[in-house]
């Protein structure tokens, strides 16, 4: 089975200030993580995904991510927020059947 | 390039109405899908289609219904609306390539059932 959890339903940072999300991960065969954004009233977006060609996997608008089996996590960070990164951010992992497991998101306010 | 394409983007329904949600894709994209989008719950499948013919039942499929004539379309229907039913619905599409391939998501359609 797979699943994916997201610590932290709300997280808020200062602008300027790290962003770190955190998402680890269950699966019952080798998982296939991405993180995806959405803003306010729109659809999801793809931030980054892995697939196993490198473990630190670089995304969209200054994201990365980095995969670690050990911890089962899929951790995603910003060195430097912006106010526009204010969003929901989705963890997912692909399942057997082609299915996407999301976490439950975190909502990322940035204050000013 | 439209992507995936949801009409429409707001509705109000009554309790027992009828309705149906549109979903295209003009990707060739093989798997389609609906979710649901709630407060604190993330995205929950549906229903999904691997292909033009295939429909299957995801976690939530209770109250909807789905079919897939053409590889573009996967309209998603309520029968007969419910206020449970009230939340923003999501149509995805993917390529069937692997599981490491990613969705492609639509703008979505908030739905509410007074």
């Amino acid at each position: 089975a797979q699943s994916v959890t997201q610590l932290g339903s709300h997280v808020s940072v200062s602008e300027g200030a790290l962003v770190l999300l955190r998402c680890n991960y269950s699966s019952s065969v080798p998982p296939y993580l991405f993180w995806y954004v959405q803003y306010p009233n729109q659809g999801l977006q793809l931030l980054l995904k892995y697939t196993s060609a490198a473990t630190l996997v670089k995304g969209i608008n200054g994201f990365e991510a980095e995969f670690k089996k050990s911890e089962t996590s899929f951790h995603l960070t910003k060195p430097s927020a912006h106010m526009s990164d204010a969003a929901e951010y989705f963890c997912a992992v692909t399942g057997t059947g082609n299915q996407f497991y999301f976490g439950t998101g975190t909502s990322l306010t940035v204050i000013p | 390039n439209a992507g995936v394409t949801q009409t429409p983007k707001f509705q109000v329904l009554k309790t027992g109405q009828s309705m149906t949600l549109q979903c295209a894709q003009d990707m060739n994209h093989e798997y389609m899908s609906w979710y649901r989008q709630d407060p604190g719950m993330g995205l929950r499948l549906i229903h999904y289609s691997v292909g033009a013919g295939i429909t299957d039942q995801g976690e939530v499929p209770n109250g909807y219904n789905v079919s897939r004539s053409t590889t573009e379309d996967f309209p998603l229907r309520l029968l007969s609306a419910a206020p449970s039913q009230t939340s923003v619905y999501f149509c995805a599409s993917r390529i069937l390539a692997g599981r490491n391939t990613e969705a492609f998501f639509g703008q979505g359609t908030r739905l509410t059932v007074v």
